[in-house]
């Protein structure tokens, strides 16, 4: 049982690149989501989905794509890096996700990051 | 404005010294206040959930106390591995939204 699992681990970007960071999840769980944790600004939303086929903007999604065809995969893409997007970039999930309403009684559970660096 | 303060940004204890950590809220509408442990290099690991005013819960030498507009972080006679960044989280608001604080720093040194 591996719990949340994201790779790479590390990535280095040049301005204009694109990628995908990938997290997937053997939990089961309706709720996925991407977060970024910056020095000062704490954890930041930046999309989430609550079942395959639905997914929302959280506080900061400008730049980043995702989808969600599966339950267990949630990818984030970023269209052209920029250097201010970067960051260290956690993949959470969750259970109880109702269509449009998110159920926290439940904990997140959290990857162990992707550290990206923008040039 | 919903925010979540944490207080304070960091702490240095002795081993055994014990000492609370504070997480402040201006949230309405509390639908639960969550605790986090985050390690150097790994994503942040669940501790606790508290729903309502006057309920704690316990782990180990940790435990987290809840009122109107503030939870509490109690660490007992602190160990080295208690070493870590503690977050603090809270879903309510008019958007329904989980806010997250900034966390507090913890080193406990042998």
């Amino acid at each position: 049982n591996a719990g949340v699992t994201q790779t790479p681990k590390f990535q280095v970007l040049k301005t204009g690149q694109s990628m995908t960071l990938q997290c997937a999840q053997d939990m089961n769980h309706e709720y996925m989501s991407w977060y970024r944790q910056d020095p000062g600004m704490g954890l930041r939303l930046i999309h989430y989905s609550v079942g395959a086929g639905i997914t929302d903007q959280g506080e900061v999604p400008n730049g980043y794509n995702v989808s969600r065809s599966t339950t267990e995969d949630f990818p984030l893409r970023l269209l052209s890096a920029a250097p201010s997007q970067t960051s260290v970039y956690f993949c959470a999930t969750g259970r109880g996700a109702r269509v449009r309403l998110i159920s926290y009684n439940s904990p997140l559970h959290f990857g162990n990051g992707t550290r990206l660096t923008v040039t | 404005e919903d925010q979540v303060t944490q207080s304070p940004e960091a702490l240095r204890l002795q081993e055994g010294e014990s000492s609370s950590l504070n997480c402040s809220y201006t949230v309405s509408g509390l639908r639960g206040l969550f605790w986090y442990r985050q390690d150097p290099g790994k994503g942040p690991e669940f501790l606790f959930t508290l729903y309502s005013a006057g309920e704690e819960k316990e782990k180990e030498r940790l435990k987290a106390t809840l009122t109107k507009k503030e939870s509490f972080l109690h660490i007992t006679a602190p160990k080295p591995e208690d070493s870590a960044t503690y977050l603090c989280a809270v879903h309510g608001g008019n958007n329904r939204k989980l806010i997250w604080g900034l966390g507090t720093s913890l080193a406990v040194n042998p």
